[in-house]
């Protein structure tokens, strides 16, 4: 089984660009969430996704930042306008349903976005 | 809200050693604990998931205890590998919004195992 996909694995850019990062989700899972990473604030979670509606965004850091998931099997993450504190790995993660028959808990990661603003 | 510490930051021994890893959270009242294994460069990789109501979790060499009441968890790497050589994150998983969804995450043990 594919696991879930982001891309692009790197992305330069310069400061005031905007930014697009893409996750598809473990075909089936119904909770998509998206991660970010930093030497110094660890992992933290933005926002979470559950049947493609948003369900906790308090962990978005600004109004720049935006995510859409359009449909099952697609998520975007957005920057805009970006700027050079915002460079990190962000990651997507999915799991299935809480309460569904297939729920333990346990989340599945893609192997991350490293995003680079200059 | 929930803080997680792991300790030791670092950790490096030869090849062939057992260790433990340690793992404490301060809200209780979580619904989960996973632990993460993170290659540099790389995502996350589940290794083990304890429910709340279990008290340990095993596969392979690895190990993983729960002790909810004192925020407590540690993982047992057995006969340490240099493959074993990564970032150990660990995890715990509290209710949000209704349903198990929060995880938050500990700084990691950077684990080195020498040839």
């Amino acid at each position: 089984d594919a696991g879930v996909i982001q891309s692009p694995r790197h992305e330069v850019t310069e400061m005031g660009q905007e930014v697009t990062l893409r996750c598809k989700p473990i075909s089936g899972h119904n909770s998509l969430f998206w991660y970010r990473q930093t030497m110094m604030r660890g992992l933290e979670l933005l926002i979470y996704f559950n049947n493609n509606v948003p369900i906790d965004d308090s962990g978005m850091p600004e109004d720049r930042f935006s995510a859409k998931m359009p449909n099952a099997s697609f998520s975007t993450l957005k920057i805009q306008p970006s700027e050079p504190r915002d460079s990190a790995v962000y990651f997507c993660a999915s799991s299935p349903l809480a309460g569904g028959p297939k729920y333990t808990g346990e989340l599945f990661f893609g192997e991350g976005s490293r995003l680079t603003v200059l | 809200k929930q803080e997680v510490t792991q300790i030791p930051a670092a950790l490096s021994v030869p090849e062939g050693e057992n260790l433990v890893l340690n793992c404490s959270f301060t809200d209780s009242a979580i619904y989960n604990l996973q632990w993460f294994r993170q290659d540099p460069g790389k995502g996350l990789t589940s290794l083990l998931l304890i429910q709340s109501s279990q008290r340990e979790q095993t596969s392979g060499r690895l190990n993983a205890s729960l002790d909810k009441s004192s925020g407590r968890s540690t993982l047992y790497i057995a006969a340490s590998q240099p493959g074993d050589s990564a970032t150990y994150l660990c995890a715990p998983g509290a209710f949000s919004s209704g349903s198990a969804r929060q995880l938050t995450f500990g700084s990691g043990t950077q684990l080195t195992v020498l040839p």
